[in-house]
């Protein structure tokens, strides 16, 4: 079975700008969730999606945003680039198959560079 | 709120010496608790989880014991590879009650093994 895939793995742009990662869970998975990785601050929840719908939202600016599509697939979107968010961002799936079961499966991630 | 603090890096071993990374954690409710590891240039793989107090989780070689008692969740391997050389984070995943409630992942800080020959 596949893993989890991240589309692009590289990304440079500059302050102000707004950019798009993609993510293709494993399949049959339907919880997706987003991490972004920095020396600083480690990894931290960005906020995750399930059946289409956003289950939980970690402490990020209203630049951050997601979605999830009918075919599981889930995109963020960060608006008005800052410097600071250079990162590495992680994808992860998981089949949730009740409470306390989840196993998130991470992807190989997108390394964002703001110039 | 839930949290998990890691041994502080770097960990520098010589090949076959024994593996020890703490980690401790405070969360509310009963956790998951995992360890991934990360190599260069790559996502995090999972390498152990335990979903209960007293399970272990065991993978390639690598062993770690949920104890409730300590809050601790300690990873172990009894004969460390060069190929071993990476960076171990430790987890927690508080699902909540309801099936709607979603859940998320918090990490430790990371601790970067090196391995030498």
């Amino acid at each position: 079975k596949a893993g989890v895939t991240q589309t692009p793995r590289y990304l440079i742009k500059t302050r102000g700008q707004q950019v798009t990662l993609s993510c293709s869970p494993i399949s049959g998975h339907r919880s997706v969730s987003w991490y972004q990785q920095t020396p600083g601050q480690g990894l931290q929840f960005l906020f995750e999606y399930f059946s289409e719908t956003q289950r939980n939202k970690g402490n990020f600016p209203g630049r951050f945003s997601g979605r999830q599509f009918s075919n599981s697939r889930s995109e963020m979107n960060v608006s008005t680039l800052e410097l600071g968010d250079s990162a590495l961002y992680l994808c992860a799936s998981s089949s949730y198959r009740g409470i306390g079961t989840d196993t998130q499966y991470f992807g190989p991630g997108t390394r964002l560079t703001v110039l | 709120g839930n949290s998990v603090t890691q041994m502080e890096g770097p960990v520098t071993l010589s090949e076959e010496a024994f593996l020890t990374i703490n980690c401790t954690y405070t969360a509310t409710g009963y956790p998951s608790l995992f360890w991934y590891v990360q190599y260069p240039g790559e996502g995090l793989q999972l390498l152990l989880k335990a979903t209960k107090a007293d399970d272990k989780g065991s993978n390639k070689g690598f062993e770690a014991t949920y104890r409730k008692e300590t809050t601790s969740f300690h990873l172990e391997k009894g004969s460390v590879q060069v190929s071993d050389s990476a960076v171990y984070f430790c987890a927690l995943s508080d699902r909540g009650e309801k099936e709607t409630s979603g859940s998320r992942l918090t990490f430790g800080e990371g601790t970067q093994l090196t391995v030498n020959p």
